[in-house]
């Protein structure tokens, strides 16, 4: 089965630019998963869905990021304006709509602010 | 909210010999603990897991244990080969909600 798609893989942008990232689930995973991960950390939830709804958004800094589900399947993060410290790689996993089921995640996209 | 701490930050061991990585978590309605594997570059991939009804789980090398009165769950490799020289995550989850990681464990075998 096709994994998580995510684009682009990389992304170089100026600080107080504006971005956004793409992510397609497994087809069938009810549940979508945006984390961040800075160079020698964990990955950091920033946003989970269920479907379309949100279950979990209380990590991600709603004065500069949002991100959106739209029909249930692929979803988009956006930041804007961008920081310095924004620099990481940006994760998407998904699973399926279960307890205690395994978090499949895609290859991630590398973002550097400069 | 759950917060996951592990320990070590970084393990060296000798091939064959065998590593040990501990993970503690703060909410006791967590039920599920998934390990991840990440090679460098790559995206994490699930090797074990174990639910809170369950006190050890093991795969071939890697085996994982729980301790739900202490609230701590540990990673054991026995047999180290050089390909599982990579970075651990540990995780923790209450039912289908918010999957949080620990720090992570850069595991390097010496040959």
């Amino acid at each position: 089965e096709a994994g998580v798609a995510q684009s682009p893989r990389y992304k170089i942008i100026e600080k107080r630019q504006s971005v956004a990232f793409w992510c397609n689930p497994i087809s069938g995973h009810a549940t979508l998963y945006w984390y961040q991960q800075i160079l020698g950390q964990g990955p950091k939830l920033l946003i989970q869905f269920q479907n379309n709804g949100v279950v979990d958004d209380s990590q991600l800094p709603k004065d500069r990021f949002s991100a959106e589900r739209l029909k249930g399947v692929d979803s988009t993060l956006k930041i804007q304006p961008a920081k310095l410290e924004d620099s990481a790689v940006y994760l998407c996993a998904s699973s399926l709509n279960s307890p205690g089921t395994e978090a499949f995640f895609g290859q991630g996209t590398r973002l550097t602010v400069v | 909210g759950e917060n996951v701490e592990q320990h070590p930050s970084t393990l060296s061991v000798q091939e064959g010999d065998s590593a040990v990585i501990k993970c503690t978590y703060s909410d006791s309605a967590s039920n599920y603990f998934p390990w991840y594997k990440q090679e460098l570059g790559k995206r994490p991939q699930l090797i074990i897991d174990i639910r809170s009804n369950v006190g050890e789980k093991k795969d071939q090398r890697i085996a994982v244990t729980l301790n739900k009165t202490a609230k701590h769950f540990s990673l054991h490799i026995t047999e180290t080969q050089p390909e599982d020289s990579a970075v651990y995550f540990c995780a923790a989850m209450r039912g289908a909600q918010k999957l949080v990681f620990g720090q992570g464990t850069r595991l390097t075998i010496n040959p």
